[in-house]
């Protein structure tokens, strides 16, 4: 079964500073997706970015970039210039890759981002 | 485009009564839909995943005729509590599946039902 561990339960930065979120999976399969969702107080998940597992190429999108690392099955996750917008839970998830539309999202237990002013 | 609504967002029942919660997608067919059970502080936790017409395939620990699903159409599904007791209380979230072109599927949130049960 596919297990995904995110080992910081809480993370705290600086306003306008970087911030990097570690996540880590394990699997056995070699078609799959990986994923960053961010829960703000409201509880809405909201995807952040996602990487294919055979792009090489690191995902980016504005302020948020990854670290893919697949050999080490590591997917981590780079705020920079933090804002106070950015204080949520965090969840990483990985998702196997399939042609049926069904498969389902594995949740890491997620870490805690606090933005200080 | 992509909306996923939850109906109610907080429910409050008593003991022994049964609720339901629906999960619509508002501009785009759902494929498949999935059921996540999420306690405070805690991350979600895949209940069930529900295709269009078809049975509802329950997670290993989840009862399914406690937490039944029905997929009705594309576009709604639901999950009624059956006989609700207080340990059920916890946040419930639906998503809906729609196919994503090279990510071949992709899952978008509802905002989630608090379901207390007194």
């Amino acid at each position: 079964a596919q297990t995904v561990t995110q080992s910081q339960p809480e993370m705290s930065v600086q306003e306008a500073e970087t911030v990097t979120l570690s996540c880590t999976y394990d699997t056995s399969e070699s078609d799959y997706y990986l994923f960053w969702y961010k829960q703000p107080p409201s509880r809405q998940m909201i995807l952040v970015i996602r990487q294919e597992a055979y792009k090489q190429q690191n995902a980016t999108e504005n302020r948020f970039s990854v670290n893919f690392q697949k050999a080490a099955k590591s997917f981590s996750l780079k705020i920079s210039d933090s804002q106070l917008g950015d204080a949520a839970m965090y969840f990483c998830a990985y998702r196997r890759g399939s042609n049926f539309g069904n498969e389902k999202l594995t949740f890491g237990t997620g870490t805690r981002l606090t933005i200080i002013p | 485009g992509a909306v996923v609504s939850q109906h109610p967002s907080r429910v409050i029942c008593k003991s022994g009564t049964s609720v339901k919660i629906e999960c619509r997608s508002l501009d785009f067919q759902a494929t498949t839909m999935f059921w996540y059970r999420q306690f405070p502080k805690k991350s979600l936790m895949l209940m069930a995943t529900s295709n269009e017409g078809s049975k509802a395939t329950y997670e290993q620990g989840v009862e399914k005729d406690k937490f039944l699903i029905n997929h009705a159409s594309l576009t709604l599904s639901t999950l009624t509590v059956t006989s609700a007791h207080p340990e059920d209380s916890s946040f419930y979230i639906c998503s809906a599946g729609r196919l994503a072109g090279v990510f071949g599927h992709e899952q978008f949130f509802g905002p989630g039902t608090r379901l207390t049960v007194l």
